[in-house]
């Protein structure tokens, strides 16, 4: 099975500063057929389900904000968040998805606060 | 825009059974795959199983393999996810959810069941 590791596992950033996240994958997830890496990214709030904010590593989905951006390819990846708003204080996960085995795997998490 | 609203909490005793349904509107239903992805207490999350409901066809996580039943009904855009064998580490929010297109990344997600497993 694939393996997603996060880093860090909790990251506190002042208000309008920038916040990196980043995920590393066991193996890697760049398909040669499309050239697409198989990576998104979800932020979860208390008491609510995940929302996605990114898709192929770098595609942001339609209303997430633009501070909001995703990068890497392969096996390593980064949720960057680039000036810090009191309403992101939330949980961000990876997510691969290996195309061979049709299996998903999450990140452990990262818990996101304001310092 | 996709909705999918599940049904209510559940209580079940250690070595029971549990099926938690899961209703789309406003996609279209029997193209794309239905995922069921669980959370524990202050956890993370964890993928269950998935149906590619126009074609019947459910793949499971190993770790669930033999304990997990997923299935739809594409006449009423209803999928649900049958866990057997239930134990306390069950216990958890179970999310049902909808891949489109790719089904690479999960697009739009329920809002969440409760299952508490507890004698």
């Amino acid at each position: 099975d694939i393996v997603m590791t996060q880093s860090p596992d909790s990251l506190a950033v002042s208000l309008g500063e920038r916040a990196t996240i980043n995920c590393k994958s066991s193996q890697s997830v760049l398909y040669s057929s499309n050239n697409k890496n198989y990576l998104a990214w979800y932020q979860q709030k208390p008491g609510q389900p995940p929302k996605l904010l990114i898709y192929w590593a770098s595609t942001r989905e339609s209303g997430v904000p633009d501070r909001f951006s995703g990068s890497g390819s392969g096996t390593d990846f980064t949720l960057t968040i680039s000036s810090l708003q009191a309403e992101d204080v939330a949980v961000y996960y990876c997510q691969q998805y290996y195309s061979t085995s049709l299996m998903y795997t999450f990140g452990q998490g990262t818990k996101l606060e304001i310092k | 825009q996709v909705q999918l609203v599940q049904s209510g909490a559940e209580v079940k005793k250690p070595g029971s059974s549990v099926k938690v349904s899961c209703k789309a509107s406003g996609g279209t239903f029997s193209s794309y795959t239905i995922s069921w992805v669980r959370q524990a207490p202050g956890q993370g999350l964890e993928w269950m199983g998935r149906i590619i409901p126009i074609l019947g066809i459910a793949n499971y996580a190993q770790k669930f393999q033999g304990r997990v039943t997923i299935t739809a009904d594409k006449s009423t855009s209803t999928a649900y996810m049958e866990l057997s064998s239930l134990r306390s580490e069950d216990t958890a929010v179970y999310y049902c959810v909808y891949s489109s297109g790719s089904m690479t990344h999960f697009d739009y997600w329920g809002q969440g069941t409760l299952v508490t497993v507890s004698s």
